[in-house]
């Protein structure tokens, strides 16, 4: 039973470059979060989505990320015009549907994005 | 309140020590409080997680100890190996108006356990 994955593991942009961070739940998952970790500190919530619809963007900053999850595909978070600031880890997590234990979160492998 | 507070920020234990560290929240409406372990380089690992109507949770060598009215939860590893060396976040969550469990997490303990 494959976890999450994301890819690519790595990505490095140049200062105005866009990024796109892939992300698939496990198998049987129907809702994605979306988290950052800068160095030396905890995950901060960014996005929650489900398929075709964005719940909960609270978290997210207000211009250059967006997020989608498509009925067919990963879930994508993408950075427009990328600044050295935006240099993080990005994590994405899975959740079961409502019903069984929606609360508990299975991490991926994360995003290493470095802002040249 | 949002924040959940962690301590220590680093931890060295001996091997067969125990190691503690511990997690103190604001928000009483949190009702999930789970621990993940993350190694260099990999994404966080749920390892135990609790609900504040048991006041402490064993598996294996891990165990969670909850005080709902100290609003407080840490995390007890027996007989810590070098294996367990990670850093270990806590986190707490509750569902938003919006109907996400965004979890809010500590900054992290980086455990070294020695030979």
């Amino acid at each position: 039973n494959a976890g999450v994955m994301q890819n690519p593991r790595h990505l490095v942009r140049r200062r105005g470059q866009e990024a796109r961070l892939r992300c698939s739940p496990m198998k049987g998952h129907s809702h994605v979060y979306w988290y950052r970790q800068l160095p030396e500190e905890g995950l901060k919530f960014m996005v929650y989505l489900q398929k075709e619809n964005i719940i909960d963007e609270s978290g997210m900053p207000k211009e250059r990320f967006s997020a989608e999850f498509p009925k067919e595909g990963p879930s994508i978070l993408r950075i427009q015009q990328v600044v050295r600031g935006d240099s993080a880890a990005y994590f994405c997590a899975s959740s079961p549907p409502r019903g069984f234990l929606p609360d508990t979160q299975y991490f991926g492998p994360g995003t290493r994005l470095t802002v040249l | 309140q949002q924040q959940v507070k962690q301590s220590p920020q680093s931890l060295i234990v001996q091997k067969g020590g125990i190691s503690i560290i511990n997690c103190a929240y604001e928000n009483t409406a949190f009702d999930y409080f789970p621990w993940y372990q993350q190694f260099p380089g990999k994404g966080p690992a749920l390892l135990i997680a609790i609900r504040p109507d048991v006041s402490e949770k064993k598996e294996g060598r891990f165990t969670i100890s909850f005080n709902k009215s100290a609003k407080q939860f840490s995390l007890h590893i027996m007989d810590s190996q070098p294996g367990d060396s990670a850093t270990y976040f806590c986190a707490a969550s509750i569902r938003s108006g919006a109907g996400s469990y965004q979890l809010t997490f500590g900054k992290g303990t980086k455990l070294s356990v020695i030979p």
